[in-house]
């Protein structure tokens, strides 16, 4: 069972360059998210989605786009890189229903420099 | 304030030794509480999860909530090199609506 899959691993972007952070999941859940951690700050929320179709911001959106065209994928775009989108990038799943515990299931994040 | 506050450390220990691993938060409205353990240059993993106030316990592991302190703690019993890793705490309202707020993580060090 793969669980959350991430890609790439690494990647060094120059400054106003596009990417995409891609990330599936074989576990179908319906809520998947997008997490920037920092050293020392701990995970910040980008976007989520509650299903197929639905995205929503989280607390640090800006510069970042999502879409959720299907359960299992949940890609990131950046459309003009900055220095301060350097961070290491984790996607995670849960199956959410209703008001429940949230157990998050985490990928292997994505370190990414932005030069 | 800010909603959860988590000492980052580092937290360094003997091994054998009993760590306690603490968050306080300022919403009364939190219901659910979580720590996640996260090794280096991997993503979180959940250790432990607890509905309101509280213990439970899993091996080594004891996770605690006092709600009318706002106050979480981890307990690890005989740690092991192996615990070495950041513990984030997390935590969310009783809503369907809410997502998890994490605290910024403790760097636990367990020296043989």
């Amino acid at each position: 069972n793969a669980g959350v899959t991430q890609t790439p691993k690494f990647r060094i972007l120059k400054i106003g360059q596009s990417m995409t952070l891609q990330c599936t999941q074989d576990m179908n859940h319906n809520y998947m998210y997008w997490y920037r951690q920092d050293p020392g700050m701990g995970l910040k929320l980008i976007y989520y989605s509650v299903g197929a179709g639905i995205t929503d911001k989280g607390e640090v959106p800006n510069g970042y786009n999502v879409s959720r065209s299907t359960t299992e994928d949940f890609p990131l775009r950046l459309e003009l890189a900055a220095p301060s989108q350097t961070s290491v990038y984790f996607c995670a799943s849960s199956l959410r229903e209703g008001a429940t515990n949230e157990k998050l299931f985490f990928g292997s994040g994505t370190q990414l420099s932005v030069l | 304030q800010k909603e959860v506050e988590q000492d980052p450390g580092p937290l360094s220990v003997p091994e054998g030794a009993i760590v306690s691993l603490n968050c306080t938060y300022s919403n009364s409205a939190f219901q659910y509480f979580m720590w996640y353990r996260q090794y280096s240059r991997k993503g979180p993993e959940l250790l432990m999860y607890t509905y309101s106030s509280g213990n439970k316990e899993d091996g080594r592991f004891t996770a605690q909530v006092d709600k009318s302190s706002k106050y979480i703690s981890l307990f690890i019993r005989d740690s092991q090199p192996s615990d070495s890793a950041t513990y984030l705490c997390a935590m969310k309202d009783g809503g369907s609506q809410g997502n998890l707020i994490f605290g910024k993580g403790t760097k636990l060090s367990v020296k043989p």
